[in-house]
């Protein structure tokens, strides 16, 4: 069946270094997909969206990277920091009808000072 | 910045007992949403909601479940009778338009017993 998710369920990264984080989807009619961060406790919080008319899409210290060809997105974040230390979901819709939104089952990335 | 509140933050309740879950969402938004998350899972889509009715609802979302706008700030879930399945994150979203950046709320944590 349909499903998004990520490769890898936990990240451990340096404070300072790069993090990616890497998505697999395999709803090729999907047109619009999503990045969040969840903290303990908290509801998802937007960190950066893309549509599939674009390859890679730049924030404030995050990227993010999509690759139709395989059906991959990738969310790059610089110079981590503490404060990035959650659970990272990607999540996809279609592009017609609703907004409903697919979630992945999340990775979680803890930051080492 | 704008916000979607949810209340209450924890609700425990007894099985069969019927619940009502309260979300503000944010003003000038048209599509209303209702997620749910059960400890250490994705978060799963219940229902989308616009211009007074229902668009588009899961598998999740049978009979015992309502939604309604009772007036121009609310818009609640309601579970008739519930479950110890039932026991989970739920997250009210709402969008200005479809797919564009979904703002969530912090979630009421719902505790069947």
């Amino acid at each position: 069946g349909e499903s998004v998710g990520l490769h890898l369920p936990t990240l451990s990264v340096q404070e300072g270094d790069n993090s990616i984080i890497n998505c697999a989807y395999s709803n090729s009619a999907s047109d619009y997909f999503i990045w969040y961060k969840q903290e303990s406790g908290k509801g998802p919080q937007f960190i950066i969206d893309i549509r599939s008319n674009m390859d890679k899409r730049q924030g404030q210290r995050v990227t993010v990277l999509l690759n139709k060809t395989v059906k991959h997105l990738s969310l790059q974040i610089a110079a981590t920091q503490p404060g990035d230390s959650a659970v990272y979901f990607c999540a996809e819709n279609k592009a017609s009808g609703d907004y409903k939104l697919s979630f992945g089952a999340g990775t979680t990335v803890t930051v080492r000072a | 910045e704008p916000e979607v509140t949810q209340t209450p933050s924890h609700q425990v309740t007894q099985m069969g007992q019927e619940v009502i879950l309260r979300c503000v969402p944010i003003s000038n938004h048209l599509y209303f949403y209702w997620y749910r998350q059960i400890l250490g899972q994705k978060v799963e889509f219940l229902v989308s909601f616009y211009n007074n009715e229902i668009s588009e609802k899961s598998e999740i979302f049978d009979d015992q479940f309502s939604v309604e706008r009772p007036d121009g700030s609310n818009f609640t879930l309601k579970i008739r009778s519930t479950k110890l399945e039932d026991s989970a994150m739920y997250f009210c979203a709402s969008t200005r338009q479809v797919n564009t950046e979904a703002f969530f709320g912090q979630g009421t944590r719902l505790t069947v017993v």
